[in-house]
């Protein structure tokens, strides 16, 4: 069975500090990886995605992937207590149609 | 515009009741996904639609029934529904859906059903 593995949380940070988010998977062939924001009782917002071994960079986020060894983070720099939310990660399942396997999600709490 | 819509934005339905989500988008996207979220879980597949034909169901129970009407419309027929299927009903889309791994999905704001 595919997984994807999140620490559950709470990340607690300071605002102004640097939030790493952490994500393993099981599925080898898994070729893109998602980053989704969620806020309480909002939809997922897709923040970031990463196709390539390395570091992605948007703005305050970069996404970092290393498929031998199945991992992919995410790094919120000057981190704002609007960061605050559930970041769930999202892999693509290798076999048949296009579909996302989801992490349980991270929460991310920025303190003032 | 990466824009998914969905109506309605809240509904309250008892177990008698027949009713139907509806979402909507004008990306040219041709798959489209119905997702369940319970509270602080993840967003849980139910439906894949490529190119307009159902191509996945996972095992969701026939109280849900969906519909692809054309490229931009995706509906979900509820009916008999249980308390326990309370929860977000989220749509979502993406380019294409068949074997395309580079593929980012959007989502819509969601439906927040309520099963009396």
């Amino acid at each position: 069975q595919k997984e994807v593995e999140q620490n559950s949380g709470p990340l607690s940070v300071p605002e102004g500090a640097i939030a790493s988010l952490n994500c393993t998977y099981s599925d080898r062939g898994s070729q893109s990886f998602f980053w989704y924001r969620q806020y309480s009782g909002k939809s997922p917002e897709l923040i970031m995605f990463i196709y390539s071994n390395g570091d992605k960079e948007d703005g305050r986020f970069t996404a970092q992937l290393n498929k031998a060894s199945q991992y992919v983070s995410l790094l919120i720099r000057d981190s704002q207590p609007s960061d605050s939310a559930t970041y769930l990660c999202a892999v693509n399942n290798s076999s048949g149609y296009s579909t996302l396997t989801f992490g349980k999600g991270t929460m991310l709490l920025v303190s003032p | 515009d990466t824009e998914v819509t969905q109506t309605p934005k809240h509904l309250v339905m008892g177990m008698t009741n027949k009713k139907s989500l509806k979402c909507e988008q004008h990306m040219g996207h041709r798959a489209m996904y119905w997702y369940k979220q319970k509270a602080k879980k993840p967003p849980e597949l139910m439906f894949v639609y490529s190119y307009e034909k159902l191509s996945i169901n996972e095992s969701v129970p026939s109280r849900f029934s969906p519909e692809c009407p054309n490229s931009s419309l995706l509906n979900l027929h509820l009916h008999a529904l249980q308390p326990e299927d309370s929860a977000l009903y989220l749509c979502a889309s993406s380019e294409g859906g068949q074997a395309i791994p580079y593929n980012e999905q959007f989502f819509g704001p969601g439906t927040r059903l309520t099963v009396l």
